[in-house]
């Protein structure tokens, strides 16, 4: 019962490297999204997908690519990273109209 | 677009004094209400969810949260503070994007410390 799952949880990048973070889910849910957390912010939306193929910005969505091929995987992608990007970033999945949505773990990313 | 103002960054009480945790909201329609606890260095979890059913919302760990809607507000409350309480804790609506997908508008978080 794995519900929604993060890789990496923790990972150093250099300024300007590219990497992705990975997030599946098992519970055939249509509606994925990413959150970031900054320190007396919150969380705020970066993008989030629909279904397989769809996808819509968020608060937050500058500097960040994200597609959806599967119903089950969400990629986020930081093409040039920036030490503005240091979050913590998280990963959510809901079944339409459901009023339940379910987080991952959360991955921990610092930007050098 | 839907706002969430958490009064008070940060919290402080005794251990067994009240606990209360003050989130307004700006919404035009009665919205899904969400609160969520985080403890150092973990995910989000669930506390408990307003849906439109019951005003009075009883969640996890003996928190509760009452909907009023004349006030737009959903504090969260506990009778008795204990020391595993001590997190940060987040109010977050429901706000609906593209194709009615479910998106959650959060406050700023207020961190609750728990004094011996």
């Amino acid at each position: 019962n794995a519900g929604v799952t993060q890789t990496p949880k923790f990972q150093v990048l250099k300024t300007g490297q590219s990497m992705t973070l990975q997030c599946a889910q098992d519970m055939n849910h249509e509606y994925m999204s990413w959150y970031r957390q900054d320190p007396g912010m919150g969380l705020r939306l970066i993008h989030y997908s629909v279904g397989a193929g769809i996808t819509d910005q968020g608060e937050v969505p500058n500097g960040y690519n994200v597609s959806r091929s599967t119903t089950e995987d969400f990629p986020l992608r930081l093409l040039s990273a920036a030490p503005s990007q240091t979050s913590v970033y998280f990963c959510a999945s809901s079944p339409p109209g459901g009023s339940t949505i379910y987080f991952g773990e959360g991955s921990w990313l610092t930007v050098v | 677009a839907q706002s969430v103002t958490q009064l008070g960054s940060h919290v402080s009480v005794s251990e067994g004094a009240l606990v209360l945790l003050r989130c307004n909201y700006s919404s035009s329609v009665p919205p899904y209400l969400f609160w969520y606890v985080q403890y150092p260095n973990q995910g989000l979890q669930l506390l408990l969810k307003y849906t439109s059913a019951a005003t009075l919302v009883k969640g996890i760990n003996g928190f509760e949260a009452e909907f009023k809607k004349s006030e737009t507000s959903f504090h969260l409350t506990k009778p008795s503070a204990h020391m595993s309480d001590a997190a940060e804790y987040f109010c977050a609506v429901s706000d609906l994007g593209y194709q009615g997908a479910q998106k959650l508008v959060f406050g700023q978080g207020t961190r609750l410390t728990i004094n011996p």
